[in-house]
Order: structure tokens, then C-alpha cells, then sequence
């Protein structure tokens, strides 16, 4: 299985700053189709995943332009910029180029 | 609005089985595929298998053939996945996510806490 590595597991932020989450995968996500399919979730406490950001860099319906995701091959970031009090919470990377499809471990996203 | 409904908590002992539901609306059920993830304090988020809902084939996560069974009611709306042969390490949150833009989960269900105990 590919395995996803995120870093940092913590990541103490000030309200207003900036965040970037990195992930890496053990092996290229590039699809025999030739996309990319790495992806990006927020889970508050309590709360289901939500998607934030699929295939890399595009931001699902409703997700603010704050969030913006980059990266290719086996080297992807996560960067939040003006952090607000709803952005808190475990952050986790999905990959779905390879079956089956695997999570990172997640990085918690708190108040410095 | 697209929304997946999951059943409620369950608790099992050892050795007994479990099955939870997922009922879908706001879409057309048939045309789409659902995924079951676990999550646990320990393992994190893991792959369980998908279904597609409109022919009922399955695909599973080797660490989980034999573990899970995953059906549908194409009448209700509904997906089902059956936990057999219970253990301690079974005890986690299920969730069941829909594949509806693409290769990855858009929408999930609020989560099932499955604990197994004695």
C-alpha cells in the first residue's frame, strides 16, 4: 500500500496566520490517466471529514480561497492563509491514484 | 442537498457481527459508488471497500476481505456493511462516504462507533 507521511503532527498557529501542511507519498500519485488524485480533508472535533481540496489544487464547493493546495509526483502541500477559529482541527491527505486508497496520519492545526 | 445517513451506536461482544446502514438521498443512488472508512485513535483513517450501488460489485482492501461484506437496497437508498466475527480491535467509527465528483469522498455520513466487549 502507499504509504502517506505528514508533517508536522502539530502545528501550533496564531489566528490571522498562515499554515502550510506537507504531505508525502511512498510512491508517485500519477494515474495511469494521467491525474493526479491526491486530496485533502479537515475533520472538527466530533465532526466527519470534510473535503477540502481534490486532485491536488481544486477547492470543493464552498471551500474558501484560503485554502490552497499544490504539489505533484510524491510532494504535496497545504497552505492556509488568514487562519480563522472555524479552520482548527485534524488535517489529513488521501491518496486514490492506488488501490487501496490511504490516509496520512494527520496534523492538528491549534492555537498558539 | 446530498446527505448520508448512518444508524446508531452499536456494542458487540467478541465473536458476534454488526450491520450498519447508510441511507442516501438527494442523489440517484444507482449511479454512484460508496466507500467505508475506519477510523480509530491508533490505526487513523482506513480504506474499508467500495460498492457500486447500481450493480452491487464490490472492491475490498485486502486487510479487510472477510472482515467486511458491503451490500445495498437499491429500494431504500441504502447501504449496508456487515462486520463478522467481532474483535476488541473491530471497536472504531465507521463512516460511509460517497464517490460522487470523482475519485475521492465528498460527502460523508456522520459515523457509526462500533465497540466490541465482553
Amino acid at each position: 500500500d502507499v504509504v502517506m507521511t505528514q508533517t508536522p503532527v502539530s502545528l501550533p498557529v496564531s489566528l490571522g496566520g498562515q499554515a502550510s501542511i506537507s504531505c508525502r507519498s511512498s510512491q508517485s500519485l500519477v494515474h495511469s490517466n494521467g491525474n493526479t488524485y491526491l486530496h485533502w480533508y479537515l475533520q472538527k472535533p466530533g465532526q466527519s471529514p470534510q473535503l477540502l481540496i481534490y486532485r491536488v489544487s481544486n477547492r470543493f464547493s464552498g471551500v474558501p480561497d484560503r485554502f490552497g493546495g499544490s504539489g505533484s509526483g510524491t510532494d504535496f502541500t497545504l497552505k492556509i492563509s488568514r487562519v480563522e477559529p472555524e479552520d482548527l482541527g485534524d488535517y489529513y491527505c488521501l491518496q486514490s491514484s492506488h488501490f487501496p486508497p490511504t490516509f496520512g496520519a494527520g496534523t492538528k492545526l491549534e492555537l498558539q | 442537498q446530498v446527505q448520508l445517513q448512518q444508524s446508531g451506536a452499536e456494542l458487540a461482544k467478541p465473536g458476534s457481527s454488526v450491520k450498519i446502514s447508510c441511507k442516501a438521498s438527494g442523489y440517484t443512488f444507482t449511479s454512484y459508488y460508496i466507500s467505508w472508512i475506519k477510523q480509530t485513535t491508533g490505526q487513523g483513517l482506513e480504506y474499508i471497500g467500495y460498492i457500486n450501488a447500481g450493480s452491487g460489485g464490490t472492491n475490498y482492501n485486502e486487510n479487510f476481505k472477510g472482515k467486511a461484506t458491503l451490500t445495498v437496497d437499491k429500494s431504500s437508498s441504502t447501504a449496508f456493511m456487515q462486520l463478522s466475527s467481532l474483535t476488541p480491535d473491530d471497536s472504531a467509527v465507521y463512516y460511509c462516504a460517497l464517490n460522487y465528483g470523482g475519485n475521492y469522498f465528498d460527502y460523508w455520513g456522520q459515523g457509526v462507533m462500533v465497540t466490541v466487549s465482553s
